[in-house]
């Protein structure tokens, strides 16, 4: 069945440095990717999205782009800051058009000052 | 305007207790979802609502939780006999409803079965 595939946390960095979030996927036909953001104390948001094969969901400074090729869609961003601690969720929507979204594990992010 | 609401914000009950967990979708969405997330997991699907009708409720993990979107708004979740193993953060989402339309998140309520 579909899968979300994600680096396990917690990753600590620290601010302005660069930040990859390693995600991968399995799944039939072409699912939509996506980011979401849990920030503490808040709900689910979503970060970015992608519909399609090369696509580049980008939002506050991140980016990711869907690659079918690799089944990925890391996430990215150049220069971190403290408000950007967060747990990170990637997620794919099932290709049936039910409109399901599996997500995976979460990765929790910690910036330093 | 208005998110995504949930009531309560956190429930704790007995084991074998019966639960309800309301939500309330963004107003004209016509989308719902249920997922549950436990401690340190991704949120999983429980079921999804087009309208009044439960399109698929495939992620149910047993007879014991049902839902009902009656007039195809607020949504309530109603969990029978609970067990410990119910405890996590039950999260609503609505969606206007067409394929890979932005889901939007309710805050969740936290439920604790002791």
């Amino acid at each position: 069945g579909n899968s979300v595939t994600q680096m396990e946390g917690p990753v600590t960095l620290s601010e302005e440095a660069f930040l990859t979030i390693n995600c991968t996927y399995t799944a039939t036909g072409y699912p939509s990717l996506f980011w979401y953001v849990q920030y503490p104390g808040e709900g689910l948001q979503l970060l970015l999205k992608a519909t399609k094969a090369d696509d580049k969901g980008s939002n506050k400074g991140f980016e990711a782009t869907y690659r079918k090729e690799t089944t990925s869609f890391h996430l990215e961003k150049g220069s971190v800051q403290v408000s950007d601690s967060a747990v990170y969720f990637c997620a794919l929507s099932s290709t049936n058009r039910d409109d399901k979204i599996i997500f995976g594990k979460g990765t929790r992010l910690h910036i330093l000052p | 305007g208005a998110g995504v609401s949930q009531t309560p914000s956190n429930k704790v009950t007995e084991k074998g207790k019966y639960v309800e967990l309301r939500c309330d979708p963004i107003s004209g969405h016509t989308a719902l979802y249920w997922y549950r997330q436990s401690l340190g997991q991704g949120p999983e699907f429980l079921i999804y609502f087009q309208g009044t009708g439960a399109a698929d409720d495939s992620g149910l993990p047993n007879d014991r939780f049902f839902a009902v979107r009656p007039e195809g708004s607020v949504s309530t979740l109603k969990i029978q006999r609970t067990e410990r193993g119910d405890s996590a953060v039950y999260l609503c989402a609505s969606s206007f409803g067409e394929f890979t339309d932005t889901q939007y998140f309710g805050p969740g309520t936290r439920l604790t079965v002791l």
